[in-house]
Protein backbone atom coordinates (compact mmCIF):
# COMPACT_ATOMS: atom_id res chain seq x y z
CA UNK A 1 0.00 0.00 0.00
CA UNK A 2 0.87 3.31 -0.31
CA UNK A 3 3.35 5.40 2.35
CA UNK A 4 3.56 8.29 4.48
CA UNK A 5 6.36 8.96 6.45
CA UNK A 6 7.07 11.23 9.07
CA UNK A 7 10.37 12.85 10.14
CA UNK A 8 11.44 12.94 12.93
CA UNK A 9 9.53 10.21 14.65
CA UNK A 10 10.63 11.65 18.06
CA UNK A 11 11.32 15.25 19.24
CA UNK A 12 12.25 16.93 22.38
CA UNK A 13 12.68 20.71 22.63
CA UNK A 14 12.93 23.61 25.07
CA UNK A 15 9.96 26.09 25.69
CA UNK A 16 9.89 28.64 23.36
CA UNK A 17 11.66 27.03 20.47
CA UNK A 18 10.15 26.21 17.46
CA UNK A 19 9.89 22.48 15.80
CA UNK A 20 9.16 21.80 12.24
CA UNK A 21 7.54 17.95 11.71
CA UNK A 22 7.90 17.07 7.99
CA UNK A 23 4.98 14.70 6.53
CA UNK A 24 6.14 12.70 2.80
CA UNK A 25 3.91 10.93 0.78
CA UNK A 26 6.66 8.36 -0.66
CA UNK A 27 5.30 6.43 -3.39
CA UNK A 28 1.83 9.06 -4.54
CA UNK A 29 1.26 12.72 -4.64
CA UNK A 30 -0.83 13.80 -1.91
CA UNK A 31 -3.63 16.34 -3.22
CA UNK A 32 -4.74 17.06 -0.07
CA UNK A 33 -2.66 16.53 3.65
CA UNK A 34 -4.31 16.42 7.13
CA UNK A 35 -2.51 17.24 10.26
CA UNK A 36 -4.09 15.58 13.73
CA UNK A 37 -3.25 15.52 17.21
CA UNK A 38 -3.58 12.42 19.84
CA UNK A 39 -3.73 12.99 23.58
CA UNK A 40 -3.43 10.01 25.13
CA UNK A 41 -5.92 7.54 25.56
CA UNK A 42 -7.61 9.64 23.35
CA UNK A 43 -8.81 9.63 19.88
CA UNK A 44 -7.27 11.57 17.19
CA UNK A 45 -8.21 15.58 17.03
CA UNK A 46 -8.06 17.07 13.34
CA UNK A 47 -6.14 20.45 13.40
CA UNK A 48 -6.04 21.49 10.00
CA UNK A 49 -6.43 21.07 6.13
CA UNK A 50 -4.16 21.57 3.80
CA UNK A 51 -4.24 21.22 -0.50
CA UNK A 52 -1.44 21.41 -2.49
CA UNK A 53 -0.63 25.06 -3.47
CA UNK A 54 -2.95 26.91 -1.01
CA UNK A 55 -3.72 27.88 2.57
CA UNK A 56 -4.37 25.01 5.17
CA UNK A 57 -7.94 25.29 6.62
CA UNK A 58 -7.83 24.67 9.93
CA UNK A 59 -10.21 23.54 12.76
CA UNK A 60 -12.05 25.98 15.29
CA UNK A 61 -9.87 26.52 18.55
CA UNK A 62 -6.34 25.74 16.72
CA UNK A 63 -4.39 28.92 16.58
CA UNK A 64 -2.99 29.42 12.90
CA UNK A 65 0.15 31.44 13.84
CA UNK A 66 1.16 28.39 16.37
CA UNK A 67 0.82 25.53 14.29
CA UNK A 68 2.32 27.15 10.37
CA UNK A 69 1.34 24.33 8.24
CA UNK A 70 3.14 24.49 4.29
CA UNK A 71 2.05 22.41 1.62
CA UNK A 72 4.53 23.55 -0.93
CA UNK A 73 4.60 20.25 -3.11
CA UNK A 74 2.21 17.11 -3.69
CA UNK A 75 4.97 14.73 -1.52
CA UNK A 76 5.52 17.02 1.36
CA UNK A 77 3.87 18.91 4.07
CA UNK A 78 5.27 20.69 7.42
CA UNK A 79 3.38 21.61 10.65
CA UNK A 80 5.68 24.24 12.37
CA UNK A 81 5.27 24.49 16.26
CA UNK A 82 6.36 28.03 16.99
CA UNK A 83 7.51 29.21 20.54
CA UNK A 84 6.54 25.89 21.65
CA UNK A 85 4.76 25.23 25.21
CA UNK A 86 4.72 22.54 27.62
CA UNK A 87 0.69 21.51 26.47
CA UNK A 88 1.46 21.56 22.66
CA UNK A 89 3.56 18.12 23.96
CA UNK A 90 1.14 15.61 21.79
CA UNK A 91 1.77 13.07 19.59
CA UNK A 92 1.47 14.64 16.07
CA UNK A 93 0.11 12.50 12.73
CA UNK A 94 -0.42 13.30 9.25
CA UNK A 95 -2.42 11.83 6.98
CA UNK A 96 -2.25 11.73 3.06
CA UNK A 97 -5.11 11.68 0.28
CA UNK A 98 -4.18 10.87 -3.65
CA UNK A 99 -6.13 12.37 -5.50
CA UNK A 100 -9.54 14.54 -5.33
CA UNK A 101 -12.35 12.40 -5.00
CA UNK A 102 -10.21 9.43 -3.56
CA UNK A 103 -11.78 7.99 -0.79
CA UNK A 104 -7.93 5.78 0.11
CA UNK A 105 -6.42 8.07 3.46
CA UNK A 106 -3.25 6.65 4.14
CA UNK A 107 -1.60 7.49 7.43
CA UNK A 108 1.86 8.76 8.96
CA UNK A 109 3.65 6.98 12.01
CA UNK A 110 3.02 10.00 13.98
CA UNK A 111 5.78 12.45 15.82
CA UNK A 112 6.18 12.26 19.59
CA UNK A 113 6.99 16.16 20.74
CA UNK A 114 8.00 16.68 24.01
CA UNK A 115 8.45 19.96 25.69
CA UNK A 116 10.41 20.45 28.40
CA UNK B 1 -24.42 11.74 20.51
CA UNK B 2 -20.93 11.21 18.74
CA UNK B 3 -21.89 10.93 14.70
CA UNK B 4 -19.41 7.50 15.07
CA UNK B 5 -19.93 5.71 17.91
CA UNK B 6 -17.62 2.30 18.54
CA UNK B 7 -18.73 -0.85 20.95
CA UNK B 8 -16.87 -1.73 23.33
CA UNK B 9 -14.80 0.71 24.28
CA UNK B 10 -12.73 -1.78 25.59
CA UNK B 11 -12.57 -6.05 25.00
CA UNK B 12 -10.32 -8.58 26.34
CA UNK B 13 -10.33 -11.63 25.14
CA UNK B 14 -8.78 -15.40 25.45
CA UNK B 15 -6.52 -15.89 22.19
CA UNK B 16 -8.10 -17.82 19.46
CA UNK B 17 -11.01 -16.28 20.37
CA UNK B 18 -13.47 -14.21 17.29
CA UNK B 19 -13.25 -11.02 17.99
CA UNK B 20 -16.52 -8.41 16.71
CA UNK B 21 -15.92 -4.60 17.06
CA UNK B 22 -19.02 -2.75 16.16
CA UNK B 23 -19.35 0.83 14.33
CA UNK B 24 -22.65 2.73 14.18
CA UNK B 25 -22.78 6.10 12.35
CA UNK B 26 -25.97 8.29 12.35
CA UNK B 27 -24.83 10.45 9.23
CA UNK B 28 -24.67 9.86 5.28
CA UNK B 29 -20.75 8.99 4.51
CA UNK B 30 -19.07 8.04 1.62
CA UNK B 31 -16.78 5.48 2.51
CA UNK B 32 -15.89 3.76 6.38
CA UNK B 33 -12.23 3.20 7.09
CA UNK B 34 -11.03 0.90 10.17
CA UNK B 35 -7.51 2.17 11.74
CA UNK B 36 -5.16 0.11 13.67
CA UNK B 37 -2.93 1.74 16.69
CA UNK B 38 -0.96 -0.27 18.30
CA UNK B 39 0.45 1.30 22.05
CA UNK B 40 3.04 4.48 21.57
CA UNK B 41 2.63 3.88 17.47
CA UNK B 42 1.30 5.27 14.48
CA UNK B 43 -2.22 4.32 12.38
CA UNK B 44 -2.29 1.53 10.19
CA UNK B 45 -5.24 1.40 7.31
CA UNK B 46 -7.01 -2.27 7.61
CA UNK B 47 -9.70 -1.25 5.46
CA UNK B 48 -12.30 1.07 3.49
CA UNK B 49 -15.49 0.46 2.82
CA UNK B 50 -18.13 1.69 0.80
CA UNK B 51 -20.00 -1.42 0.63
CA UNK B 52 -20.19 -4.97 1.17
CA UNK B 53 -17.30 -6.93 2.39
CA UNK B 54 -13.52 -7.40 2.48
CA UNK B 55 -11.28 -9.41 4.28
CA UNK B 56 -7.42 -9.57 4.52
CA UNK B 57 -6.24 -12.38 6.44
CA UNK B 58 -7.74 -13.10 9.64
CA UNK B 59 -9.32 -9.65 9.15
CA UNK B 60 -12.78 -9.03 8.09
CA UNK B 61 -14.61 -5.62 7.82
CA UNK B 62 -18.52 -5.54 6.57
CA UNK B 63 -20.59 -2.67 6.29
CA UNK B 64 -24.31 -2.08 5.93
CA UNK B 65 -25.63 1.15 4.31
CA UNK B 66 -28.84 1.24 5.21
CA UNK B 67 -28.58 0.06 8.52
CA UNK B 68 -25.47 2.64 9.25
CA UNK B 69 -23.16 -0.04 10.82
CA UNK B 70 -19.99 -1.61 10.08
CA UNK B 71 -18.26 -4.10 11.84
CA UNK B 72 -14.72 -5.42 12.00
CA UNK B 73 -13.98 -8.98 12.88
CA UNK B 74 -10.98 -11.00 13.87
CA UNK B 75 -11.00 -14.60 13.60
CA UNK B 76 -8.44 -17.35 15.57
CA UNK B 77 -7.04 -13.84 17.65
CA UNK B 78 -3.31 -13.55 19.01
CA UNK B 79 -1.75 -11.34 21.12
CA UNK B 80 -0.28 -9.50 18.51
CA UNK B 81 -3.77 -8.28 17.76
CA UNK B 82 -3.85 -6.36 20.91
CA UNK B 83 -4.24 -3.03 19.78
CA UNK B 84 -7.33 0.21 19.51
CA UNK B 85 -8.79 -0.49 16.30
CA UNK B 86 -10.87 2.62 15.49
CA UNK B 87 -13.59 3.35 12.40
CA UNK B 88 -13.60 6.68 11.00
CA UNK B 89 -16.42 7.71 8.39
CA UNK B 90 -16.15 10.04 5.67
CA UNK B 91 -19.13 12.37 5.82
CA UNK B 92 -20.58 13.03 2.00
CA UNK B 93 -19.60 15.92 0.86
CA UNK B 94 -16.64 16.39 3.60
CA UNK B 95 -13.27 16.19 3.11
CA UNK B 96 -12.40 14.98 6.97
CA UNK B 97 -12.79 11.85 8.68
CA UNK B 98 -15.17 11.88 11.89
CA UNK B 99 -13.33 9.12 14.07
CA UNK B 100 -14.85 6.63 16.31
CA UNK B 101 -14.05 6.49 20.20
CA UNK B 102 -11.68 3.52 19.62
CA UNK B 103 -12.00 -0.02 20.99
CA UNK B 104 -8.75 -1.03 22.99
CA UNK B 105 -8.71 -4.87 22.25
CA UNK B 106 -6.26 -7.06 24.59
CA UNK B 107 -6.40 -10.28 23.75
CA UNK B 108 -4.17 -12.67 26.04
CA UNK B 109 -2.16 -15.94 25.33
Amino acid sequence: GAVVSQHPSRVICKSGTSVKIECRSLDFQATTMFWYRQFPKQSLMLMATSNEGSKATYEQGVEKDKFLINHASLTLSTLTVTSAHPEDSSFYICSARAVAGSEEQYFGPGTRLTVT
Amino acid sequence: KNEVEQSPQNLTAQEGEFITINCSYSVGISALHWLQQHPGGGIVSLFMLSSGKKKHGRLIATINIQEKHSSLHITASHPRDSAVYICAARIQGAQKLVFGQGTRLTINP
